[in-house]
């Protein structure tokens, strides 16, 4: 149980352009979600957390309009990176979590922008 | 302000030889603390949750111990499939968002 897909597991795209990244619970209903972004030999950094049904609150130097999160559903959380561009290439991971305290965590996505 | 460490940064290990890694934390008010094991190019994968001081949790090969101010992650006997990154985080009273520490790189050699 406490299974959580992201789609896709790896992105490229050209600078400039957007790209949408999905995270699922796949057996369990999530309160809330949370996106991470981990750079190499680093550990997670949240950028933002997300109630279903609510704006997503972003952690302190996360530009709220290039990384657009949508919690529409109580399974479904996407990241959008608008107007990306090299710098924001990275490892961006996304956990959900049910009435329980514990977090589950998706197998990640590689963004590469060229 | 809330924080969690991890040590040591790396540990290199030979097939069967036991040892700890430690995580040390200085938060206000616990709620829980956690353990992950994260591998190349994958999200991490839950391990552990402990809430008291005094707490133990079993998992084939990997045990994890609460106290007051830290937790331990014992690995009795490790095989080289045990080689990873493992986190430990805390989650304070009233939060949502963990705490990670950097994280202990563990290779076990066969």
């Amino acid at each position: 149980g406490a299974v959580v897909s992201q789609h896709p597991s790896r992105v490229i795209c050209k600078s400039g352009t957007s790209v949408k990244i999905e995270c699922r619970s796949l057996d369990f209903q999530a309160t809330t979600m949370f996106w991470y972004r981990q750079f190499p030999k680093q550990s997670l950094m949240l950028m933002a957390t997300s109630n279903e049904g609510s704006k997503a609150t972003y952690e302190q130097g996360v530009e709220k309009d290039k990384f657009l999160i949508n919690h529409a559903s109580l399974t479904l959380s996407t990241l959008t990176v608008t107007s990306a561009h090299p710098e924001d290439s990275s490892f961006y991971i996304c956990s959900a979590r049910p009435l329980t305290d514990t977090q589950y965590f998706g197998p990640g996505t590689r963004l590469t922008v060229l | 302000e809330d924080q969690v460490t991890q040590s040591p940064e790396a540990l290199r290990l030979q097939e069967g030889e036991s040892s700890s890694l430690n995580c040390s934390y200085t938060v206000s008010g616990l709620r829980g603390l956690f353990w992950y094991r994260q591998d190349p190019g994958k999200g991490p994968e839950f391990l552990f949750t402990l809430y008291s001081a005094g707490e133990e949790k079993e998992k084939e090969r990997l045990k994890a111990t609460l106290t007051k101010k830290e937790s331990f992650l014992h690995i009795t006997a490790p095989k080289p499939e045990d080689s990873a990154t493992y986190l430990c985080a805390s989650l304070i009273q009233g939060a949502q968002k963990l705490v990670f520490g950097q994280g202990t790189r563990l290779t076990i050699n066969p």
